[in-house]
């Protein structure tokens, strides 16, 4: 099956301070990336839509100055979380769809704020 | 928006038997529907999906059935082994934006 990368798996990181998590298909292009977060014992809220080549799309809620997302390639797009705060530890998780429209999940990335 | 649910949050089953996770969903303008399988600390598994245009469809060991009367959904697993144990998703969403709705989970506890 299709593999999604996710770099780093985790970090931890000051308040106030910027992190860049990085999503790649490693074995195929992917138009579209999605970008998801999961707090301890809930279900993945969708945060974004990446479009190689264009803006991301965002879901009502989600603030596109603090999670700018950016689209670089077929096979990477990233999410960096600007001026982290505590409130922002959580579970990030990306996916990319396939030419079957499938959606593939990359391990996820755990984000601490101290 | 609309969202996917669950009907039991938990199942707990024997080793060897059939499992039977079971998804409401509420957006009629749905057409695509995944099942994915969550281990602690790691990222969805894809299982099994369906489309709309059908009401069944099965892999190994698994059968995804669909009825869209209702708005349901089942994830049916046979001869449920250890290595099943996990959050199970399922999630809804349309050809035309590809974005998907995640329901509650379902964590699944296989006993030895």
């Amino acid at each position: 099956g299709a593999v999604v990368s996710q770099h780093p798996s985790w970090v931890i990181c000051k308040s106030g301070t910027s992190v860049k998590i990085e999503c790649r298909s490693l074995d195929f292009q992917a138009t579209t990336m999605f970008w998801y977060r999961q707090f301890p014992k809930q279900s993945l809220m969708l945060m974004a839509t990446s479009n190689e080549g264009s803006k991301a799309t965002y879901e009502q809620g989600v603030e596109k100055d603090k999670f700018l997302i950016n689209h670089a390639s077929l096979t990477l797009s990233t999410l960096t979380v600007t001026s982290a705060h505590p409130e922002d530890s959580s579970f990030y998780i990306c996916s990319a769809r396939d030419f079957t429209d499938t959606q593939y999940f990359g391990p996820g990335t755990r984000l601490t704020v101290l | 928006g609309e969202s996917v649910g669950l009907h039991l949050p938990t199942l707990s089953v024997q080793e060897g038997d059939n499992s039977i996770i079971n998804c409401a969903y509420s957006n009629s303008a749905s057409d695509y529907f995944i099942w994915y399988k969550q281990e602690s600390g790691k990222g969805p598994q894809f299982i099994i999906d369906i489309r709309s245009n059908m009401d069944k469809r099965q892999g190994q060991r698994v059968t995804v059935l669909l009825n869209k009367t209702v708005k349901h959904l089942s994830l049916q697993i046979a001869a449920t082994q250890p290595g099943d144990s996990a959050v199970y998703f399922c999630a809804e969403g349309g050809s035309n934006d590809y974005k998907l709705s995640f329901g509650a989970g379902t964590t699944v506890t296989v006993r030895a």
